[in-house]
């Protein structure tokens, strides 16, 4: 069976600090991950995707993961944090036949000035 | 690419109106769109699977027949929400995954409709 576990449901942060949202996943098999952000009262855009290539993904917008299969994680990180960044984050790992997707239970990401 | 358009983004009605929700995948063919609803604060909760010519696969504790769900083109799935009362007010989302294509494509979700039922 696989889950999902965003191990943080509030993150704080100040403006230009380091961002860091864990995940970590369960899987019977090789799992594809990916990261989503959601802005209030919008849907969800994909940061980036792992999916059996390299273990360092890079995203959009100054975003990276990277899944380490011996801790069964997937953590989202950004160097520096900006003031648009503050929003919803979801881990999603997709299911066998990739029409299952399993989320997170969300990271909300606050950025202070 | 991969754009997926969601409409209308908000809706407000009486009790007992049925409300159609539009998706579409505006560059792509999209065998499989799924349907899922957020309550505030909360993940995404899939209702159902919505497969181009053929019935929709509804999780367990959907009511099918309250959630109505077609998948007419390759670029088109509606969810109608029957007789709407107060408690289907919620956040629904959609999204759609790009034809012939398994295992490690992701979703491409809409910007989701905002239901609130007087």
């Amino acid at each position: 069976a696989q889950s999902v576990t965003q191990l943080d449901s509030h993150v704080s942060v100040s403006e230009g600090t380091p961002v860091l949202l864990r995940c970590n996943y369960s899987s019977s098999y090789s799992p594809s991950l990916f990261w989503y952000v959601q802005h209030p009262n919008k849907g969800l855009q994909l940061l980036l995707k792992y999916t059996s290539a390299a273990t360092l993904v890079k995203g959009i917008n100054g975003f990276e993961a990277e899944f380490k299969k011996s801790e069964t994680s997937f953590h989202l990180t950004k160097p520096s944090a900006h003031m648009s960044d503050a929003a919803e984050y979801f881990c999603v790992v997709s299911g066998e036949t990739g029409n299952q997707f399993y989320f997170g239970t969300g990271t909300s990401l606050t950025v202070i000035p | 690419g991969a754009v997926v358009s969601q409409h209308p983004s908000r809706v407000i009605c009486k009790s007992g109106t049925s409300v159609k929700i539009e998706c579409r995948s505006l560059d792509f063919q999209a065998t499989t769109m799924f349907w899922y609803r957020q309550f505030p604060k909360q993940s995404l909760m899939l209702m159902a699977t919505s497969n181009e010519g053929s019935k929709a696969t509804y999780e367990q504790g959907v009511e099918k027949d309250k959630f109505l769900i077609n998948h007419a083109s390759l670029t088109l799935s509606t969810l109608t929400v029957t007789s709407a009362h107060p408690e289907d007010s919620s956040f629904y989302i959609c999204s759609a995954r790009r034809q012939g294509v398994w295992g490690n494509q992701p979703q491409h979700f809409g910007d989701g409709t905002r239901l609130s039922i007087l």
